[in-house]
């Protein structure tokens, strides 16, 4: 069974800051991977997603997140934080390809300081 | 870029009606839609699964008497809260995918649902 786990629920960091979400997955196939981001009262919007090609991905607003097999990671990072990056993260695995059901982790709020 | 509409963002309404949550795909046809129930400050819990016209899957737990998912076209889907009760209240959450374009999932906006 696939499960993902995002460590720390909060993370808190300054303006221009480097940001580190961690999320670690479980699958028994090949995953694709995801991370989301959540504002208040809004649904989710994409930042972006491994899907077996580069290891490296490079998402918008300045994200990106590697792929390491070995650590069953997939971190999300940016290296230097907005104030409009304050937000919900979500990390997610599908089984299923692209298009398959997405197991999310529990979320890691982002707030950032001035 | 593609876009999932969903209606109505808000809506309270009191313990004992129903309530129809509509799910659309603006530009470009969704032959499978899935919605998510999301708990204050908690992840997204799968609800149901749904194919253009055939049956909705359930996730095992989910009462599919109380939570009815119609999908009648590849553009709408609707998810009805019938018979509501202070416990149904929660963010309601769809998603859409074009598998046509091998794209990922794209999601709607929420509804806030408030059972008073």
């Amino acid at each position: 069974a696939q499960s993902v786990t995002q460590l720390g629920s909060h993370v808190s960091v300054s303006e221009g800051a480097l940001v580190l979400l961690r999320c670690n997955y479980s699958s028994s196939v090949p995953p694709y991977l995801f991370w989301y981001v959540q504002y208040p009262n809004q649904g989710l919007q994409l930042l972006l997603k491994y899907t077996s090609a580069a290891t490296l991905v490079k998402g918008i607003n300045g994200f990106e997140a590697e792929f390491k097999k070995s650590e069953t990671s997939f971190h999300l990072t940016k290296p230097s934080a907005h104030m409009s990056d304050a937000a919900e993260y979500f990390c997610a695995v599908s089984e299923g390809g692209s298009q398959g059901n997405l197991i999310f982790g529990k979320g890691t709020k982002l707030s950032v300081k001035p | 870029g593609a876009v999932v509409s969903q209606h109505p963002s808000w809506v309270i309404c009191k313990s004992g009606t129903s309530v129809k949550i509509e799910c659309r795909s603006l530009d470009f046809q969704a032959t499978t839609m899935f919605w998510y129930r999301q708990f204050p400050k908690q992840s997204l819990m799968l609800m149901a699964t749904s194919n253009e016209g055939s049956k909705a899957t359930y996730e095992q737990g989910v009462e599919k008497d109380k939570f009815l998912i119609n999908h009648a076209s590849l553009t709408l889907s609707t998810l009805t809260v019938t018979s509501a009760h202070p416990e149904d209240s929660s963010f309601y959450i769809c998603s859409a995918g074009d598998r046509g374009r091998h794209q990922p999932q794209h999601f709607g906006d929420g509804t806030r649902l408030s059972i008073l």
